[in-house]
């Protein structure tokens, strides 16, 4: 059980363009969920949070207008990366967490690559 | 506020030996611990983790932490390591207080080489 999904797990794309990743709670319900960035060689590092049909909460230095979060269901949150540049390029984790059972645990999805040409 | 330190970025240990991962962490309440692996291109995978209760914890893959408040540590370790332990290893907290016991602090990771 607490899997989360990620998708898509690779994605290219030109720069200027906007990207869309999904974040999903396949088996369970996500009241709390967290994006995070991560650079080579790097830890993780939080950009946001987001709770259910709230507006996410932005960690200092992340521009919520190019990283837009939307957490529409208990299942599923987006982070759309508006108008990518290279310097984009990372790899994103989401995870989620639930206030019932294990709420002290966050599941993490496997990640998505993102390379900004 | 919260603060994760782990000692030494790199550790390299011989198949069979003693795998210790040290992990420090500052926070003016005992907080919950986590030691979270990743594998390359993927995401974190739980090993362990302390809440309340017995300080010594095991965890999935013949890994175990120990609590310790005194030394305000939660040091990871396995009795002997495998190639398949080689991956990168965080450890984070989080802080138990009511309305933000989820957000996690992460250490700054230590990769782990097991050498044949």
């Amino acid at each position: 059980g607490a899997v989360v999904s990620q998708h898509p797990s690779r994605v290219i794309c030109k720069s200027g363009t906007s990207v869309k990743i999904e974040c999903r709670s396949l088996d369970f319900q996500a009241t709390t969920m967290f994006w995070y960035r991560q650079f080579p060689k790097q830890s993780l590092m939080l950009m946001a949070t987001s709770n259910e049909g709230s507006k996410a909460t932005y960690e200092q230095g992340v521009e919520k207008d190019k990283f837009l979060i939307n957490h529409a269901s208990l299942t599923l949150s987006t982070l759309t990366v508006t108008s990518a540049h290279p310097e984009d390029s990372s790899f994103y984790i989401c995870s989620a967490s639930t206030t019932s059972g294990r709420a002290n645990e966050q599941f993490f999805g496997p990640g998505t690559r993102l390379t900004v040409l | 506020a919260q603060s994760v330190t782990q000692l030494g970025s790199h550790v390299s240990v011989s198949e069979g030996a003693l795998v210790l991962l040290r992990c420090n962490y500052s926070s003016s309440v005992p907080p919950y611990l986590f030691w979270y692996v990743q594998y390359p291109n993927q995401g974190l995978q739980l090993l362990l983790k302390y809440t309340t209760g017995a300080t010594l914890v095991k965890g999935i893959n013949g890994f175990e932490a120990e609590f310790k408040k005194s030394e305000t540590s939660f040091h990871l370790t396995k009795p002997s390591a495998h190639m398949s332990d080689a991956a990168e290893y965080f450890c984070a907290v989080s802080d138990r207080r009511l309305g933000s016991a989820r957000q996690l602090t992460f250490g700054s990771g230590t990769q782990l080489t097991v050498l044949p």
